[in-house]
Parts: structure tokens; sequence; C-alpha cells
């Protein structure tokens, strides 16, 4: 089945750089790849997905690659602020339509 | 957020109990999903449902069972709770299979000693 693996585990970045985020995924027949954000305390949510069909999303401040060939995608968040400081997790829909998510990333914005 | 609520939000409870978490929602959603949370594991599936009485098994589905007699609520059993069952169990809603949004409920952290 889908194995998805995510990297770093935790991040500390400094307000105002750039945070990167990568998974890798197993099942060459996933689709889509969404990443859900979660604060302390709160629910996962969606932050932003991509499909199999585009390389690359963009929306405000974060965007999405992917990779087919490599079976990778990353989560790039540029001119971080202290708000999203968060646990970060990626997923991948798997053959049988279900999400398979990753360990999650713990970003810390240093003010 | 989606019209999705969870009940109880936090319980304790000792091995060898039943313990019985729900999920109700107002979105009139066909999927219905349960993980659970643990440090370390991200988010784990354990039983999902894709219609009223139609339910399949997730990735951690041992110990567990669940319940659809209704569009607008999921029902996840633990017949014998164990200790290893402690963790942070969260229902999630989607109009369709994987490929669309799914939208988390608040969560309910249970704990077994």
């Amino acid at each position: 089945g889908e194995n998805v693996e995510q990297h770093p585990s935790t991040l500390s970045v400094q307000e105002g750089d750039s945070a990167v985020i990568k998974c890798t995924y197993s099942d060459s027949a996933s689709n889509y790849f969404p990443w859900y954000k979660q604060e302390l305390g709160k629910r996962p949510q969606l932050i932003i997905d991509i499909r199999s069909n585009v390389g690359e999303k963009k929306d405000q401040r974060i965007a999405v690659t992917l990779n087919k060939t490599a079976k990778h995608f990353s989560l790039h968040i540029t001119e971080t602020q202290p708000e999203d400081s968060a646990v970060y997790f990626c997923a991948a829909r798997d053959s049988s339509y279900k999400l398979i998510f990753g360990s999650g990333t713990r970003l810390l914005v240093r003010p | 957020d989606a019209g999705i609520t969870q009940s109880p939000r936090h319980k304790v409870t000792e091995t060898g109990t039943p313990v019985t978490l729900r999920c109700h929602q107002t979105e009139n959603h066909r999927y219905m999903y349960w993980y659970r949370q643990d440090p370390g594991h991200g988010l784990r599936l354990i039983h999902y449902s894709y219609g009223v009485k139609d339910t399949d098994k997730g990735e951690v589905s041992d110990g567990y069972s669940v319940s659809r007699s209704k569009t607008e609520d999921f029902l996840l059993t633990l017949e014998s709770a164990t200790s290893s069952q402690t963790s942070v169990y969260f229902c999630a809603i989607s109009e369709s299979d994987g490929n669309n949004e799914q939208f988390f409920g608040p969560g309910t952290r249970l704990t077994v000693l």
C-alpha cells in the first residue's frame, strides 16, 4: 500500500525567512496530494492541495510542487510569520481512494 | 468550520470497558472517516464509510468497529479498550472520495487507564 514519508520532523525559521517541507510517496497511482495545518489543540485544516496533472500551485505565500517522476512533493511557505507556527501534514490519496498522511512537521517561526 | 461535532470531547476510561465515540455532521456529506492521531504517526485511518451501512477498514482497524445507520452519524466503538488505544480521535467528512477536501471534527481525547 501507499507509504508517505515527511521531512523534517521539526523546523525552526526566523520570521520572514522561507520554510520548505518535503514528502515522498510510494504508490505511483496516487494522484491527489493535500497539505493540512494543525494549530496546537485544534483540528487539521486544508491549506492547499495539488493534483497529479499539474506541477505547481500557489496561493499567496504558500505553494506546493509535485515531481511525479521522483514521487515527491513539497510545501513552500515564503515570508513566514509567527502565525505560521503549527504542525503541517502532507497526504497522498492511494489507489483505493484513501488519504495516507505523513508523520507531520512542527514548524516554529521565531519573531 | 464545517458542521461536524464529536462527542464526548474528553473521556477517561479503564482497560476492558467498552467505549463509543460519536461523530455528527450537518453537511449531508456521503463519506465519513475515523482517524487516530499519535505523536510521530500523523493521522492514521481506522475505518471509513461511503454511505449508510457501507463501511470499510483502514490501516489500523484492529480493536475497533463502526456503524452508520444514518447519513449524519458515524459511531466508533472500542469493544474492550486497551491502553494502546489512548489517543486523540478525529472524525472527518468529505463530499466524495479522497480526491476532495476532508473536513475534520474537533477531536476526542481518549485516555485508557
